[in-house]
């Protein structure tokens, strides 16, 4: 069964760090584009970064500089180090897979991404 | 930052057949998915390139782009399609999920 499992959630105080992560079955995640998007109480989804070929990442504008995504090649793990962590930052976050088709045009090919497995989630709370 | 607005709530009777909108500049040159939230549970991949449907996922769902709005079409509505639905679009390589809207079956 395709599926990912994160892990790494708790209680953390404002201004701490907290690592999560992300271990996947069925697929490698070495060898897949992966992302993060987290969810506040009570609130909708929220992107928060992704990586794609040669681990170039990319984050939203409100984790750039705190948040760091990386992946583990040796034990096929993705990772997310946060840093800096606000109350705001309260949320269940969620591992997802990042598929794509392609369309090849007459220059190029485009790519058409979509995120089709998403773990259950891990809870992280900011708060003294 | 880019923004893709739907409407907070959207309510169908059972048998008939739910519509939900996604709105954004200049989204017609981008491409759109749709994710179905229930509650207590992940979200699941429903549309994708902004209108193909994943195995798995009834005919009932389906949903289109015109300009700058993307909809999402549910036929024949059943009790078990409440939930949030998503829609995301990704602008060059980030991404962005519009606020929800909850899908009430009366």
């Amino acid at each position: 069964e395709v599926q990912v499992v994160e892990s790494g959630g708790g209680l953390v105080q404002p201004g701490g760090s907290l690592r999560l992560s992300c271990a996947a079955s069925g697929f490698t995640v070495s060898t897949n584009y992966m992302s993060w998007v987290r969810q506040a109480p009570g609130k909708g989804l929220e992107w928060v970064s992704v990586v794609y070929d040669g681990d170039n990442t990319y984050y939203a504008d409100f984790v750039k500089g705190r948040f760091t995504l990386s992946r583990d090649h040796s034990k096929d793990m993705l990772y997310l180090q946060m840093n800096s962590l606000r109350a705001e930052d309260t949320a269940v976050y969620y591992c997802a897979r990042v598929g794509y088709t392609t369309l090849a045009g007459y220059y190029s090919t485009s790519y058409y991404y979509y995120m089709d497995v998403w773990g259950k989630g891990t809870t992280v709370t900011v708060s003294s | 930052s880019y923004e893709l607005p739907q409407p907070p709530s959207v309510s169908v009777s059972p048998g008939q057949t739910a519509s939900i909108t996604c709105s954004g500049d200049k989204l017609g040159n981008k491409y759109t998915c749709w994710y179905q939230q229930k509650p207590g549970q992940s979200p699941v991949l429903v549309i994708y390139h902004d209108t193909k449907r994943p195995s798995g996922i009834p005919e009932r769902f389906s949903a289109s782009i015109s300009g700058n709005t993307a909809t999402l079409t549910i036929r024949e509505t059943q009790a078990m399609d409440e939930a949030d639905y998503y829609c995301q679009a990704w602008d060059s390589s980030t991404v962005v999920f519009g606020g929800g809207t909850k899908l009430t079956v009366l």
